[in-house]
């Protein structure tokens, strides 16, 4: 039971271009929502969370939109550097309970140079 | 404060042998997890403390696993009869209780020959 789905494995973008990767999920308990960001030997980083009483959280090049109805949620990098090639994992919590996190699959993302 | 700590890095192990792995989470951190992830999927729930007390199991958390945080500081993984199947990346995160998102460690990767 995939509760949290990213439906494309990798995307490739040019350096300066906007990328954009897409999630969607299928628990309506989840009103938080999170983007890691993992290198190879790394554990996950924590990059940018939007509650659900938002629909846009922006921090500098990363920007997380929220589409409720939908069940879908998306993140914008603008613009793309070869420092953000990495496996993206969106992720999504009640905010009650423990904050037990429920992870995707996960993106890769190619930035060419 | 160095961040989350796992140790050993890497464990190979024969099936059937025991392992224990360790994790040191950000000191003023009141909950810590235990994620599992294998190739090509997201990290998945295994269980989280808060402080000492063990609140919640996944399924995925058989019998033979199982997980200690003696007060409410560093908590060790333990798998007896190792199976091939248990190969994977276990990853250690920990977060405050005003959730903002966890901080992984760099993860323990069991190999079971």
């Amino acid at each position: 039971d995939q509760q949290v789905k990213q439906n494309s494995p990798s995307l490739s973008v040019q350096e300066g271009r906007i990328s954009i990767l897409n999630c969607d999920y299928t628990n309506s308990m989840f009103d938080y929502f999170l983007w890691y960001k993992k290198y190879p030997a790394e554990g996950p980083t924590f990059l940018i969370s939007i509650s659900s009483i938002k629909d846009k959280n922006e921090d500098g090049r990363f920007t997380v939109f929220l589409n409720k109805s939908a069940k879908h949620l998306s993140l914008h990098i603008v613009p793309s550097q070869p420092g953000d090639s990495a496996v993206y994992f969106c992720a999504a919590s009640p905010h009650t309970g423990g904050f037990k996190t429920i992870f995707g699959a996960g993106t890769r993302l190619f930035v060419k140079a | 404060d160095t961040g989350v700590s796992q140790d050993p890095r890497h464990k190979i192990t024969k099936r059937g042998q025991n392992v224990t792995f360790r994790c040191d989470p950000i000191s003023e951190h009141n909950r810590l997890y235990w994620y599992r992830q294998t190739l090509g999927q997201g990290p998945e729930f295994l269980t989280y403390f808060q402080n000492e007390a063990q609140l919640e199991k996944s399924r995925l958390l058989s019998d033979r696993f199982s997980a200690e945080r003696p007060k409410g500081s560093f908590s060790t993984l333990e798998i007896q009869r190792t199976e091939q199947g248990d190969s994977a990346m276990y990853l250690c995160a920990s977060s405050l209780l005003q959730f903002e998102g966890y901080t992984f460690g760099s993860g323990t990767r069991l190999t079971v020959v």
